[in-house]
């Protein structure tokens, strides 16, 4: 079966710009995460879907932050501005009971 | 959450067996230990999880001993490619949400 897609891999933009990232979940998991993962961090959950609804987003900066996943399929999390401190990779994970499956990655440089 | 302590970093021969501690004193009798590592630049990736038996999958085998307090994750044949951080999580029962410790690097070698 094919796994967590992520897109782009890698995106480096400069402080007070945009970005977005895409997410397409494995086939018929139901819920959804973003986690953002520091540089020698174990990663850190930004926002958990289930379905097209929102679990969890306490850990979300929603000053700048913002997530969606309208036909509770694929998802979109977006940073608007950029911060240096947002340099990160951004983790989607999805899951059909309690194990995570996770994809690859999006690294973000912020310069 | 039920905090979980492992130890910083470990070494193993390659084709030895690996066997990863984990202490979680505070976890509660409906809490699973879970299991994930994750590879240099990859995603992490789920291993195996328990509630109070062992259990055993493709990739490795968990002894979870009976007072649920501690854990082991055994990787029975270590490769090189066994290389990685290996997070022993207790997520809260309600919902999924995973909080990454630091983990346990574990280093393979020839």
């Amino acid at each position: 079966e094919a796994g967590v897609a992520q897109s782009p891999r890698y995106k480096i933009i400069e402080k007070r710009q945009s970005v977005a990232f895409w997410c397409n979940p494995i086939s018929g998991h139901a819920t959804l995460y973003w986690y953002q993962q520091i540089l020698g961090q174990g990663p850190k959950l930004l926002i958990q879907f289930q379905n097209n609804g929102v679990v969890d987003d306490s850990q979300l900066p929603k000053d700048r932050f913002s997530a969606e996943r309208l036909k509770g399929v694929d998802s979109t999390l977006k940073i608007q501005p950029a911060k240096l401190e947002d340099s990160a990779v951004y983790l989607c994970a999805s899951s059909l009971d309690l194990a995570q499956y996770f994809g690859p990655g999006t690294r973000l440089t912020v310069l | 959450d039920a905090k979980t302590t492992q130890p910083t970093s470990m070494d193993c021969a390659e084709g030895r067996a690996a066997n990863l501690p984990c202490n979680h004193s505070t976890i509660s009798g409906n809490e699973y230990v879970y299991w994930y590592r994750q590879i240099h630049s990859q995603g992490p990736q789920y291993i195996i999880h328990g509630l109070k038996n062992n259990e055993t999958n493709e990739m490795a085998s968990l002894i979870i001993t009976e007072d649920r307090k501690s854990s082991t994750l055994i990787l029975p044949h270590a490769t090189l490619r066994d290389t990685a951080v290996y997070y022993c999580i207790v997520p809260p029962p309600s919902w999924g949400k995973l909080q990454f410790g630091a983990g346990t690097q574990v280093v393979v070698t020839p």
